[in-house]
């Protein structure tokens, strides 16, 4: 069974400052591993994803996440936190059996201080 | 464009009543599902639906049930409505063989 686990339900980081939000998978098998992004009263908007191939996965708005089988970890991070990335961060993997369904961890509310 | 969309945006209604959300996509594809995320924002698979097969989350109560008038659109039914239904209900859509799923803007259901 597929399941994630996202450390820490808030994180604050001065704007300018690096973002690092973690997240760990449990997986049966190689994982499928997302990051998507949902802003206040929105819908989840995807940030990146892991299939296979490179380990170091580019998003949108300069997020970029590692996938390390070593430490099942797919670590969210920003070099430099922009005002507009304060949001809710979900971390996901996905069962990889016929429908793809996502399992999601609890996510982690990102807040930037100005 | 609006590549998958939910209607309505807000749903405010008694206990006990039948209710139905609406999701159609544009997109052309050909699996989609509906998630749950409740007041602590954790977001749960709830079904997977293409054009030949159905998937059910077990935890989802038989209250529920998915419709697919055509490959466009996804529709959940509520029947009996109750406090703890009250919550996020998002749509998405996946084209296979591609792995993402594209998100609905969510429907916000509150039960009372």
């Amino acid at each position: 069974a597929q399941s994630v686990t996202q450390l820490g339900s808030h994180v604050s980081v001065s704007e300018g400052a690096l973002v690092l939000l973690r997240c760990n998978y449990s997986s049966s098998v190689p994982p499928y591993l997302f990051w998507y992004v949902q802003y206040p009263n929105q819908g989840l908007q995807l940030l990146l994803k892991y299939t296979t191939g490179a380990t170091l996965v580019k998003g949108i708005n300069g997020f970029e996440a590692e996938f390390k089988k070593s430490e099942t970890s797919f670590h969210l991070t920003k070099p430099s936190a922009h005002m507009s990335d304060a949001a809710e961060y979900f971390c996901a993997v996905s069962d990889m059996a016929g429908a793809n369904n996502l399992f999601f961890g609890t996510g982690t509310r990102l807040t930037v201080i100005p | 464009d609006t590549a998958v969309s939910q209607t309505p945006k807000y749903l405010v209604t008694q206990m006990g009543n039948d209710k139905s959300i609406k999701c159609e996509q544009n997109l052309g594809h050909d699996t989609m599902y509906w998630y749950k995320q409740d007041s602590k924002k954790f977001l749960k698979i709830m079904f997977s639906y293409n054009n030949k097969e159905l998937i059910i989350n077990e935890t989802v109560p038989n209250r529920f049930s998915p419709k697919s008038p055509d490959k466009a659109h996804l529709n959940l039914h509520i029947n009996s409505l109750e406090l703890g239904d009250s919550a996020v209900y998002f749509c998405a859509s996946r084209g296979s063989p591609k792995i993402t799923q594209y998100f609905g803007p969510g429907t916000r259901l509150l039960v009372l």
